[in-house]
């Protein structure tokens, strides 16, 4: 099972908004939908952001939020804050019964 | 509160095995399923496998087969996971994070770093 595809980094500016994508097969983020969305912070475990594609756990912002186009999923924050920065990963279950991660996406906020 | 309290960091010799183990808390322990997932120094997540508490079942990566062993002891809420044959590419933290019933991780212990060095 191949990682699925993200961009290596992104940045923005203090308020601004930034999307990171994610894309798959239809085998995986296509095919069902079983998204999430990560974050770590240097030397920390990571957190769930979001779930089931667009769904937010409770105690996350809404600055957070989650879509998917066929095989393509997308994390955008809105109002970027300082403490945003940090690595993103997207995961999906996969058509083999497994789980799969993106490559992860370092966050720079300017 | 929910909690995922996993054992201390690890040196072996390759060839050897490691045996890390993560306890529960705070929660129904053989309701939700628990994934283990590593990451290698500066390098992304990756899945390797998961067990159900409730009957011990599991699922593994194709990359791990046969090295990789799951299993939990449902009297003192912990599951457990072995890799065999250790090599230098194993050198990793190693996570257990719990599904939240929709196939997603939402508690994650803080983590086990295993270092595989001569």
């Amino acid at each position: 099972q191949s990682a699925l595809t993200q961009p290596a980094s992104v940045s923005g500016s203090p308020g601004q908004s930034i999307t990171i994508s994610c894309t798959g097969t239809s085998s995986d983020v296509g095919g069902y939908k079983y998204v999430s969305w990560f974050q770590q912070h240097p030397g920390k475990a990571p957190k769930l952001m979001i779930y089931d594609v667009n769904n937010r756990p409770s105690g996350v912002s809404n600055r957070f939020s989650g879509s998917k186009s066929g095989n393509t999923a997308s994390l955008t924050i809105s109002g970027l804050q300082a403490e945003d920065e940090a690595d993103y990963y997207c995961s999906s279950y996969t058509s083999s019964i497994t789980w799969v991660f993106g490559g992860g996406t370092k966050l720079t906020v300017l | 509160q929910v909690q995922l309290v996993q054992s201390g960091a690890e040196v072996k010799k390759p060839g050897a095995s490691v045996k890390v183990s993560c306890k529960a808390s705070g929660y129904t322990f053989t309701s939700y399923k628990m994934h283990w997932v590593r990451q290698a120094p500066g390098q992304g997540l990756e899945w390797m496998g998961l067990i159900n508490p409730t009957g011990g079942n599991t699922r593994n990566a194709q990359k791990l087969q046969g090295r990789v062993t799951m299993t939990r002891d449902t009297s003192t809420s912990t599951v457990y996971m072995e890799l065999s044959s250790l090599r230098s590419e194993d050198t990793a933290v190693y996570y257990c994070a719990r599904d939240n019933q929709e196939w997603s991780f939402d508690i994650w212990g803080q983590g086990t770093m295993v270092t595989v060095s001569s």
